[in-house]
């Protein structure tokens, strides 16, 4: 069974802090990725990489940057945290083409 | 315009009914297609795929009309655990996928 763990269900952080959200997963996929889901917006991708050191920009990479230093490790980064990016933030595995695999999300408000 | 786009809903049927979502995506270079289901605070979790001649797996059905660019999900006999929000999903490439902001779906006894 494929499973794809996130660090925090819930973060509170303040404007201004760096803020890291963890993800990873165990079943040796080459892809992953970082969304953001908010209401009346759908999901949103971050980033995305093809494999370990690789990554790409999403469609709103703006205020973030990611890590991959390992395979099943993906890491999204916020620089400085804005009370804009106070989301629900969705981590994902995949093999090269097929289902995604979705974490349980992260709730993060940014006050 | 956006990518993917969906009836936002809310849908609100009674046990039984039968209920059809649409879903049109711009991207006419669109590789394959998906339904993707997403229970109240949970992660979305794949329902279906969609292909060309059309797809059925017990109560739900996934049609594609790739000159009309378009996607639709038929569930028949609806159930109250059927309540959900049903995400429309594009592959463009290499699992770049588009998501459609979800039709919502609540389903009543």
């Amino acid at each position: 069974d494929v499973k794809v763990t996130q660090s925090s269900r819930y973060l509170v952080k303040r404007t201004g802090e760096k803020v890291f959200l963890e993800c990873v997963q165990d079943m040796d996929h080459e892809n992953m990725f970082w969304y953001r889901q908010d209401p009346g917006l759908g999901l949103r991708l971050i980033y995305f990489s093809y494999d370990v050191k690789m990554k790409e920009k999403g469609d709103i990479p703006e205020g973030y940057s990611v890590s991959r230093e390992k395979k099943e490790r993906f890491s999204l980064i916020l620089e400085s945290a804005s009370t804009n990016q106070t989301s629900m933030y969705l981590c994902a595995s995949s093999l090269p083409v097929g289902e995604q695999y979705f974490g349980p999300g992260t709730r993060l408000t940014v006050t | 315009r956006k990518e993917v786009e969906q009836d936002p809903g809310p849908f609100n049927v009674p046990e039984g009914a039968t209920v059809a979502f649409n879903c049109t995506y711009s991207n006419s270079a669109s590789q394959s297609f998906f339904w993707y289901r997403q229970d109240c605070r949970k992660e979305p979790k794949l329902l279906m795929s969609v292909y060309s001649s059309g797809n059925e797996d017990g109560r739900f059905t996934a049609q594609l009309n790739r000159a009309s660019q378009y996607i639709s999900l038929l569930i028949r006999d609806s159930k109250l655990s059927d309540s959900a929000t049903y995400l429309c999903v594009v592959n463009l490439n290499n699992n770049d996928m588009r998501f459609g902001a979800g039709t919502r779906l609540t389903v009543k006894p």
